[in-house]
């Protein structure tokens, strides 16, 4: 079936440095793709939705220069954060949609950030 | 506003016993609905959904969602819980016309007790 991969599943950064996380569709070609961010013990939250060859669209009150989105090609969007600070560690989960199948969307397995 | 309601936060249920979460959603479209479960640490598994059609949808592991209109409702079900269920349950909300953005509910937390 289909396959939505996230890379690192973890990662440990220092404040102040970048980090990027990948979303991958492993078997689909994704136009759109979603990153959403999880508090612990609370529920998902969507900051952009990532669109291949253009700008990502940011939610209300999402810094897009801090959560920086590209999508690059059909299978592959990432989602950077720039300077990152101990208050941007969360749970990062991307989704794609696949249209070749009515739209259904495909959640990644999600990435743990921590900054120390 | 569009919006989800999981009214639930933490539910415990004896294995073997039955099951239901509820959801209630305000949404201005039509509707496309989710139930996800997530275990810690891990991504989302999507148990069931519902586009049009038979308001009754089956899902996996066991599961099945009741979509009622008038209600704004979309509550989940299991006859019987095994202790495996024991995880968080999402429910979600969206439509075509927002190209796949989903609004989640809060999430409830189900135990299972032996």
């Amino acid at each position: 079936g289909a396959v939505v991969s996230q890379h690192p599943s973890r990662v440990i950064c220092k404040s102040g440095t970048s980090v990027k996380i990948e979303c991958r569709s492993l078997d689909f070609q994704a136009t759109t793709m979603f990153w959403y961010r999880q508090f612990p013990k609370q529920s998902l939250m969507l900051m952009a939705t990532s669109n291949e060859g253009s700008k990502a669209t940011y939610e209300q009150g999402v810094e897009k220069d801090k959560f920086l989105i590209n999508h690059a090609s059909l299978t592959l969007s990432t989602l950077t954060v720039t300077s990152a600070h101990p208050e941007d560690s969360s749970f990062y989960i991307c989704s794609a949609r696949r249209e070749s199948s009515g739209n259904t969307i495909y959640f990644g397995e999600g990435s743990w950030l921590t900054v120390v | 506003a569009q919006s989800v309601t999981q009214p639930d936060i933490h539910i415990t249920v004896s294995e073997g016993a039955s099951l239901e979460l509820r959801c209630n959603y305000s949404y201005g479209a039509t509707p496309y609905l989710f139930w996800y479960v997530q275990s810690p640490g891990q991504g989302l598994q999507l148990l069931l959904k519902y586009f049009s059609g038979d308001t009754l949808v089956q899902g996996i592991k066991g599961f099945e969602a009741e979509f009622k209109r008038s209600q704004s409702s979309f509550n989940l079900r299991k006859p019987s819980v095994h202790w495996s269920d024991a995880a968080e349950y999402f429910c979600a909300v969206g439509s075509f016309n927002q190209g796949g953005k989903l609004i989640f509910g809060q999430g409830t937390e189900l135990s299972v007790k032996p």
